[in-house]
């Protein structure tokens, strides 16, 4: 299959700071990607749709300005999670749709720790 | 009413057991059913995809749905200890954005 790659794998950050998380597609070009958040015990919730060249498209009650999302090239989106606080801590996850776009690959994901 | 309902188990089941998971939708628009395979602390692994109504077979895994009863069913045959993990039905519209169940939980024992 497909796929997809996630930088860092984890990442420990002290409250105020913003990292960046890094998705790329790593043998297809994907026009559009997916970055999803999953909390311990509940399922991928989707914040926002990045979309190559044009801005990213977020669900409602995702926070624009925290989570920044670039899509600077076909095979690589970025997530920045800016002034993260300890409620960020998550597993995120990016996903890039192949084909038709009916089918999602998943990177391995990224834990985000904030102290 | 969620638009996928899955029981989160834990489902526990012995070595060489008949897996059997289900989902149900109510969002008649969903047209790509899928079913992922996610280790912990690891993304999803895309498992099976179908599209029609029916079943769709691929080694020990059986993916089954039912679009007038808005039903899907994955069958895990000769069950593994390292088919351990929780499994994630998902489903699309054809718009790219897909919806998730919120996973169920499975163990077998050796």
């Amino acid at each position: 299959g497909a796929v997809v790659s996630q930088h860092p794998s984890w990442v420990i950050c002290k409250s105020g700071t913003s990292v960046k998380i890094e998705c790329r597609s790593l043998d297809f070009q994907a026009t559009t990607m997916f970055w999803y958040r999953q909390f311990p015990k509940q399922s991928l919730m989707l914040m926002a749709t990045s979309n190559e060249g044009s801005k990213a498209t977020y669900e409602q009650g995702v926070e624009k300005d925290k989570f920044l999302i670039n899509h600077a090239s076909l095979t690589l989106s970025t997530l920045t999670v800016t002034s993260a606080h300890p409620e960020d801590s998550s597993f995120y996850i990016c996903s890039a749709p192949t084909g038709a776009g009916e089918t999602q690959y998943f990177g391995p994901g990224t834990r985000l720790l904030v102290l | 009413q969620k638009e996928v309902e899955q029981d989160p188990g834990p489902l526990s089941v012995p070595e060489g057991a008949i897996v059997s998971l289900n989902c149900t939708y109510s969002n008649s628009a969903f047209q790509y059913f899928m079913w992922y395979r996610q280790y912990s602390r690891k993304g999803p692994e895309l498992l099976m995809y179908t599209y029609s109504s029916g079943n769709k077979e691929d080694g020990r895994f059986t993916a089954q749905v039912d679009k007038s009863s808005k039903y899907i069913s994955l069958f895990i045959r000769d069950s593994q200890p390292s088919d351990s993990a929780t499994y994630l039905c998902a489903m699309a519209g054809g718009y790219q954005k897909v919806t998730f169940g919120i996973g169920t939980k499975l163990q077998v024992i050796p």
